[in-house]
Formats: C-alpha cells, sequence, structure tokens
C-alpha cells in the first residue's frame, strides 16, 4: 500500500516570501502525483498533476508552481507568496488509475 | 466540465441511526468513478468508498454503501449504524477520463458536516 508523506506539517510564511513544500510516496513506483489546495470551510481544488518526472500540469493559474525532481518526489513552490495562498495543501498519490491517497497536509497561514 | 453538487453544509444525527449523505453530478463523459473521502478534524482525507460509471452493483465497504443511481445522476453515501467517531466533513468526488496530459486529478463537492450525537 501507498505511504504519502508532507512535510512540513504547519508553516507560516509573510507575505512576499518564498515557499517550499514537499511530498514524498512510498510503497510504488511510477505513480501519479497531484497537489490540492482546501480553503478554509470548502471542498479540494486541483493545482498540479504529474505523470511522470519533470512532466508537470496546470489546472488553475497562480503564483504557485510544481516540480517533480524524483519518481516519487513532489514539490510545490512559490517565488512570492500571496495572502490568498493561505490554506490546506494537500498532495495525493494514485497507480493505475485506481483511488487515490492523501498525504497527511500542509497548512499554510500567510500574514 | 464536470461538477459535484453536495447540497448538505451540515447535518445531526443521533448516534446508531442511518445517514444519507447526498451528492449529485454532472458530466458529459460515458466513463467516470465516483469516490467518498471522510476528512476528521486532523485535516487528513479518508478514502470511503468507490463507484464506477459502468458498475452494475451499488458500491458497499463494511458499513458504507454507495446508493448510485445513474439516470438521476447522484451518488449517494448510506452509513449504517452511525458511531461518535463518523463526526466529520465528508466530501464527494468524481474522476473523469484522462486529460491529453494522462492524468485524471478529482473535482470535489464542497462537503457536508456530518456530526453525530451520542
Amino acid at each position: 500500500s501507498q505511504t504519502i508523506h508532507q512535510w512540513p506539517a504547519t508553516l507560516v510564511q509573510p507575505v512576499g516570501s518564498p515557499l517550499s513544500l514537499e511530498c514524498t510516496v512510498e510503497g510504488t513506483s511510477n505513480p501519479n502525483l497531484y497537489w490540492y489546495r482546501q480553503a478554509a470551510g470548502r471542498g479540494l481544488q486541483l493545482l498540479f498533476y504529474s505523470v511522470g518526472i519533470g512532466q508537470i500540469s496546470s489546472e488553475v493559474p497562480q503564483n504557485l508552481s510544481a516540480s517533480r525532481p524524483q519518481d516519487r518526489q513532489f514539490i510545490l513552490s512559490s517565488k512570492k507568496l500571496l495572502l490568498s495562498d493561505s490554506g490546506f495543501y494537500l498532495c495525493a498519490s494514485s497507480y493505475h488509475r485506481v483511488e487515490q491517497y492523501f498525504g497527511p497536509g500542509t497548512r499554510l497561514t500567510v500574514l | 466540465a464536470q461538477k459535484i453538487t453536495q447540497t448538505q453544509p451540515g447535518m445531526f444525527v443521533q448516534e446508531k441511526e442511518a445517514v444519507t449523505l447526498d451528492c449529485t453530478y454532472d458530466t458529459s463523459d460515458p466513463s467516470y468513478g465516483l469516490f467518498w473521502y471522510k476528512q476528521p478534524s486532523s485535516g487528513e482525507m479518508i478514502f470511503l468508498i468507490y463507484q464506477g460509471s459502468y458498475d452494475q452493483q451499488n458500491a458497499t465497504e463494511g458499513r458504507y454503501s454507495l446508493n448510485f443511481q445513474k439516470a438521476r445522476k447522484s451518488a449517494n453515501l448510506v452509513i449504517s449504524a452511525s458511531q461518535l467517531g463518523d463526526s466529520a466533513m465528508y466530501f464527494c468526488a468524481m474522476r473523469g477520463p484522462p486529460s491529453g496530459g494522462g492524468a485524471d486529478g478529482l473535482t470535489f463537492g464542497k462537503g457536508t458536516h456530518l456530526i453525530i450525537q451520542p
């Protein structure tokens, strides 16, 4: 079974600072990887997905970017955070198009 | 475009009663999958149950069952014999056919906050 790790668990950053959130997956090879964001009291919004190393697709235009430097590593970044970037960020993994498994999430607060 | 609608922002249910959480969806694709996830206050998303659009029978997983009515485009979650630990947010989600890039992210509803009372 897949295990998804995310860090940090919580993060408080000032507006205009950079961001790097990391996600790693254990227990599978060549998974599809996803970044979602959940605003307070809302459902999840798909931000990025990746089908392989170096292959990133963006679903929503924003000041965030994603990278996949290794098969089981997925990174979410920003050069300059905005207040609207606050939220709960979840990484997910799926293999052979079965259900998506989620990591524990990172709670980001931008002040 | 795909859309998921959950019309119950919150529900209060007595312990041991059955619960039905509503979900309707909209898609023009013939091939799709429907999911339910549970999100406790800790924030983790816990997969509960899956129904494929071509599945002939309704999915069941322990106390969870999915009442799939394809013609009505509804996929309600039924929890039998509710427990205090069932209190959480519940999200309905849909996966469509792979996009041009080959991946298939989920489209989520806004969720239902279920509170089980003793």
